[in-house]
């Protein structure tokens, strides 16, 4: 069965940089995009890009552009995404999700916190 | 992109129907048939209700439906279930190959 396994939360000061791991296992990885979602405390979800596992191409949000970076592994069916000069607002649970064969958001994460504090 | 706007709360009583509206631009909802809609209990991950305005995957029960009037996609839930409390969003496709989320509505089964 599909999961996408999550890394664990994480506590960050502000300025500093985050990177979020995405495990995937049950299909073939490069078969599908990944995106990234984010969920501040008590809001709702933010969209913020996806990455093509198989080319390692990237699509950001505009908010996100030249703050985002997202990455793969394939060796390893991984997805990453960093966020940099973290401020107080990024605090918020990060979730990968499968865009699958519905060409929708089909399979969730169980999401990362990250707290930035000083 | 602007987050697509849906109502901050509904609420009916268990067997009543409830719709949830999610109203976006020509850019987003009303430009493309790529409409989903999540279920998300406080604490867990998203779920996929409906997606392409209308469709349902496997294992989602038939009181779940989606549709779509021009700018404004909406989800209804007939029967309302005690487990159907929860907060929903719409998801748009917002062309460039973007997605664009609503603000989220609580469901509130009295």
């Amino acid at each position: 069965q599909v999961q996408l396994v999550q890394s664990g939360a994480e506590v960050k000061k502000p300025g500093a940089s985050v990177k979020v791991s995405c495990k995937a296992s049950g299909y073939t990885f490069t078969g599908y995009y990944m995106h990234w979602v984010r969920q501040a405390p008590g809001q709702g979800l933010e969209w913020m890009g996806w990455i093509n596992p198989n080319s390692g191409g990237t699509n950001y949000a505009q908010k996100f552009q030249g703050w985002v970076t997202m990455t793969r592994d394939t060796s390893i069916s991984t997805a990453y995404m960093e966020l940099s000069r973290l401020k107080s607002d990024d605090t918020a649970v990060y979730y990968c999700a499968r865009d699958g064969e519905l060409h929708t958001l089909d399979y969730w994460g169980q999401g990362t916190l990250v707290t930035v504090s000083s | 992109q602007s987050a697509l706007t849906q109502p901050r709360s509904v609420s009916g009583s268990p067997g009543q129907s409830v719709t949830i509206s999610c109203t976006g631009t020509s850019s987003d909802v009303g430009g493309y048939n790529y409409v989903s809609w999540f279920q998300q209990h406080p604490g867990k991950a998203p779920k996929l209700m409906i997606y392409d305005v209308y469709k349902r995957p496997s294992g989602v029960p038939d009181r779940f439906s989606g549709s779509k009037s021009g700018n404004t996609a909406s989800l209804t839930i007939s029967g309302l279930q005690a487990e159907d409390e929860a907060n929903y969003y719409c998801c748009s496709y917002a062309g460039s190959y973007t997605l664009v989320f609503g603000g989220g509505t609580k469901l509130t089964v009295l």
